[in-house]
């Protein structure tokens, strides 16, 4: 099937962790983001690539990094200088040239305890 | 700076019309989406405007009017499964897309 595969799906995470959110996707797409989701906010922009071995900060970078190695892969990881990193991350693909739809993952619920 | 309004919450009765309106201030535009999210999943694709009017698909219709800086998403005969967000999304001149905070609809029997 074609689609984006996030995982793990619930992530549990101790203060001062590193964690790494998997993202791979087989839609042959070249744009790659990931998103932030707390209540009652919008969706925001951590980073995003539009193509391989090159990727850019969106809106709150800060505490997270990012790289693109292969097109199907775009890994996020959580420093320890996030300081708020409770949240529901959403990975999406978008493919050059449509209207812009964006296809999402499952998404990845990470809890800090 | 940019922005995206949405109504917070919204309740509307199964088998009924249900209008969700978003206005938006954006540097540009290039296309105007709407995305419906259950609860603990991710957005789903609902429709896509860029140019002025009403697109229909079924059950759902979403409108746009750029010069109001407008759009609507319409739901009619309303199912209990449509309890959902529904999110307005905008790309903006540099292809940056601005979400909306969504809103949270409510279908009571």
């Amino acid at each position: 099937d074609g689609g984006i595969t996030q995982s793990p799906k619930y992530l549990f995470r101790k203060e001062g962790q590193n964690v790494t959110l998997s993202c791979e996707q087989n839609l042959n797409h070249d744009a790659m983001y990931w998103y932030r989701q707390d209540p009652g906010q919008g969706l925001r922009l951590i980073y995003y690539s539009q193509i391989v071995n090159d990727f850019q900060k969106g809106d709150i970078a800060e505490g997270y990094s990012v790289s693109r190695e292969k097109k199907e892969s775009f890994p996020l990881t959580v420093t320890s200088a996030q300081k708020n990193p409770t949240a529901f991350y959403l990975c999406a693909t978008r493919a050059q040239g449509d209207t812009g739809e964006l296809f999402f993952g499952e998404g990845s619920r990470l809890t800090v305890l | 700076g940019q922005n995206i309004d949405q109504p917070t919450e919204m309740t509307a009765t199964e088998g009924a019309i249900v209008q969700i309106n978003c206005t938006y201030q954006t540097s540009g535009f290039n296309g105007l989406f709407w995305y419906q999210q259950h609860a603990g999943e991710a957005p789903t694709f609902l429709s896509y405007n860029v140019l002025d009017g009403l697109e229909e698909k079924g059950r759902f219709s979403s409108f746009l009017s750029r010069s109001k800086g407008y759009s609507y998403l319409l739901l009619k005969e309303l199912q209990m499964k449509d309890s959902a967000s529904y999110l307005c999304a905008v790309w903006d001149s540099n292809y940056q897309l601005i979400w909306g905070a969504g809103t949270k609809l409510i279908i009571k029997p």
